[in-house]
């Protein structure tokens, strides 16, 4: 199955710095990268994801970068401000006989946004 | 749609009792997830369903868990005895496509097992 292997498992960063949480999968067949932002107490939510045909996609504040030959994928926020301050989750799918319907997680990055 | 409805939000029950934990997928989902949530293990796979059916339960931790989904819109987590180690967030999630598009997770049900 998968292996996901995500660091750091926290990070502190001045508003307005920028913030990278870096990630390493196992299985080379997996095509799909999504990140999930979980604030305290919350439910984890999507917030960007990645297919293996492109190196890079923006959204705003939010980039994710795709090293496919290396098998690892960040995650870049930038201007970071108070809000983004969460646990963040990459994750990638698992491949069995039957095709990819799992997801395997991270052990997240709790980030704090320092005013 | 309402999202994903978990209930209940917060459970409190004594080591020995049977907790069940209910699930509402969104509508149109074929795919619903039982994911566990600590500080330890992070975010672990108990079981999945499609079109009702369970998959994989591989990550069910012991015959103590047991899960069902009796129709497309509703699921139950079971854990008969409870123990002071199942103390975690349960989440529920629902996809169209899980392997390859966004899991919409529910909010949660925060067990603690004294």
């Amino acid at each position: 199955g998968e292996n996901v292997e995500q660091h750091p498992s926290t990070l502190s960063v001045q508003e307005g710095d920028s913030a990278v949480i870096k990630c390493t999968y196992s299985d080379s067949a997996s095509n799909y990268f999504p990140w999930y932002k979980q604030e305290l107490g919350k439910r984890p939510q999507l917030i960007i994801d990645i297919r293996s045909n492109v190196g890079e996609k923006k959204d705003q504040r939010i980039a994710v970068t795709l090293n496919k030959t290396a098998k690892h994928f960040s995650l870049h926020i930038t201007e970071t401000q108070p809000e983004d301050s969460a646990v963040y989750f990459c994750a990638a799918p698992t491949h069995s006989g039957a095709g990819s319907y799992q997801l395997t997680f991270g052990k997240g990055t709790k980030l704090s946004v320092i005013p | 749609d309402a999202g994903v409805i978990q209930s209940p939000r917060h459970e409190v029950t004594e080591m020995g009792q049977e907790v069940t934990l209910r699930c509402k997928p969104i509508s149109g989902h074929d795919y619903l997830f039982w994911y566990r949530q600590t500080m330890m293990r992070g975010l672990e796979l108990l079981i999945y369903f499609n079109n009702n059916v369970p998959i994989d339960d591989s990550g069910m931790p012991e015959d103590r868990f047991s899960a069902k989904m009796p129709n497309a819109s509703f699921s139950t987590l079971k854990i008969q005895p409870s123990e002071p180690r199942d103390s975690a967030v349960y989440f529920c999630a629902s996809s169209p496509r899980p392997g390859a598009g966004e899991l919409f997770f529910g909010e949660g049900s925060r067990l603690t097992v004294l």
